[in-house]
């Protein structure tokens, strides 16, 4: 079945660092892929998003390429910030419901 | 995308009693979900909520435990049963657009003492 794997965390950065979280998937069909994100004590909120090969999601300096070659959807931000400390979900959609990784958090000393 | 109020936010409960968590969507959606946060875990869909017929289970969840109701396109509720400590988690609804993916209720953590 659909599965998603995502590194384990914690992973700790000092600020102003370039991030990158790794993400790979299995699906059957062409899957949509997702980035959550989760702040302490709150809810989680979509980050960014791509729905086909090659396409790039991008929000809040973040950015995500949907590589079908690779079956990856990895995450990186230029330069992080201590606000940008949270909790990390990469998912697959494949249409009918949605699948998450076990969620990255990632720590960012000022 | 849609707004999803979800209530109550939080409730402390005792073993062996039920609780029922309301979600509250602005438009009609066609697909609503319940998942499961585990403390420090990632998230595990319960089911699929049916609009008018019973709700999908995934593999681990069972009807008795996790009733749930779909009366229209709008409203869903979920009852955790019987409750114990292990089922202290948070519980979000979840609305499917294909326009926005998947957008989430801001949960219900449950502690059952």
């Amino acid at each position: 079945g659909n599965s998603v794997t995502q590194m384990e965390g914690p992973v700790t950065l000092s600020e102003e660092a370039f991030l990158t979280i790794n993400c790979t998937y299995t699906a059957t069909g062409y899957p949509s892929l997702f980035w959550y994100v989760q702040y302490p004590g709150e809810g989680l909120q979509l980050l960014l998003k791509a729905t086909k090969a090659d396409d790039k999601g991008s929000n809040k300096g973040f950015e995500a390429t949907y590589r079908k070659e690779t079956t990856s959807f990895h995450l990186e931000k230029g330069s992080v910030q201590v606000s940008d400390s949270a909790v990390y979900f990469c998912a697959l959609s494949d249409g009918d419901k949605i699948i998450f990784g076990k969620g990255t958090r990632l720590h960012i000393l000022p | 995308s849609a707004v999803i109020s979800q209530k109550p936010s939080r409730d402390i409960c005792q073993r062996g009693t039920s609780l029922t968590i309301q979600c509250q969507v602005d438009s009609q959606v066609t697909m609503m979900f319940w998942y499961r946060q585990q403390p420090g875990q990632s998230l595990t869909l319960i089911a699929t909520a049916n609009q008018g017929s019973e709700a999908t289970y995934e593999s681990g969840f069972v009807i008795d435990k996790f009733p749930i109701s779909r009366p229209n396109l709008t409203f869903s509720t979920l009852t955790v049963s019987n409750m114990s400590p292990e089922d202290s988690s948070i519980y979000l609804c979840s609305v499917g657009e294909n326009a926005y993916g998947y957008t989430f209720g801001s949960g219900t953590r449950l502690t059952v003492v």
